[in-house]
């Protein structure tokens, strides 16, 4: 029973097109996560969306938009992919209410993104 | 802001050693830490987290000491085995704030 899952696990595209990837939780948590990891494992978060509200958007390329039809599921939708946004992007979900972030994130396993 | 670092990006120690990784805050208004552990092909994975109101706290094997004096706090696995080989991560926030993520060390365990 995996708690956070998210799918693909790897995606190999060419540059200019457009992927979605997508993460489920089951642990029934009102808050969710994009995390970006680079090659030097720095993970930096993207979005946060809570109950279908996006509550923390940083800064990050409107090509990337996030999408949650519900709060146990938050897709990363990403438009025109540039050779820049190969990385491992990681979902993640807490419990916590609105904004608040003093309490644990799980993750997910990661999706690695390769843009050719 | 909150920035986190961490003062080596890698630990070499033998089996059954002590290990102790390091981290370093800038932000006195944190009031909540963790420390992650990341395998190889996987996410991060929570291992203890601390708040700002204890400067010890204890799980299995593993301990978390926090001196907000000098904003440092440190983990410590007893008696280090292979399967803890992997990247560990500091994490800081204060309230309602962003969990900010330290760069990672890794630790390296030899049989």
């Amino acid at each position: 029973d995996t708690a956070v899952s998210q799918t693909p696990k790897y995606l190999v595209t060419q540059m200019g097109n457009d992927k979605s990837i997508k993460c489920e939780q089951n642990l029934g948590h009102d808050t969710m996560y994009w995390y970006k990891q680079d090659s030097k494992k720095f993970l930096k978060i993207m979005f946060s969306y809570n109950n279908k509200e996006l509550i923390i958007n940083e800064t990050v390329p409107n090509r990337f938009s996030p999408k949650s039809p519900d709060k146990a599921h938050l897709n990363l939708h990403i438009n025109s992919l540039e050779l820049g946004d190969s990385a491992v992007y990681f979902c993640a979900s807490s419990q916590s209410g609105r904004g608040r972030t003093n309490e644990k994130l799980f993750f997910g396993s990661g999706t690695q993104l390769s843009v050719l | 802001g909150e920035s986190v670092g961490l003062h080596l990006p890698t630990l070499s120690v033998q089996e059954g050693d002590n290990s102790i990784i390091n981290c370093a805050y800038s932000n006195s208004a944190s009031d909540y830490f963790i420390w992650y552990k990341q395998e190889s092909g996987k996410g991060p994975q929570f291992i203890i987290d601390i708040r700002s109101n204890m400067d010890k706290r204890q799980g299995q094997r593993v301990t978390v000491l926090l001196n907000k004096t000098v904003k440092h706090l440190s983990l410590q696995i007893a008696a280090t085995q292979p399967v803890d080989s992997a990247v560990y991560f500091c994490a800081g926030t204060s309230g309602y704030s962003t969990l900010t993520f330290g760069k990672g060390t890794m630790l390296l365990v030899s049989p």
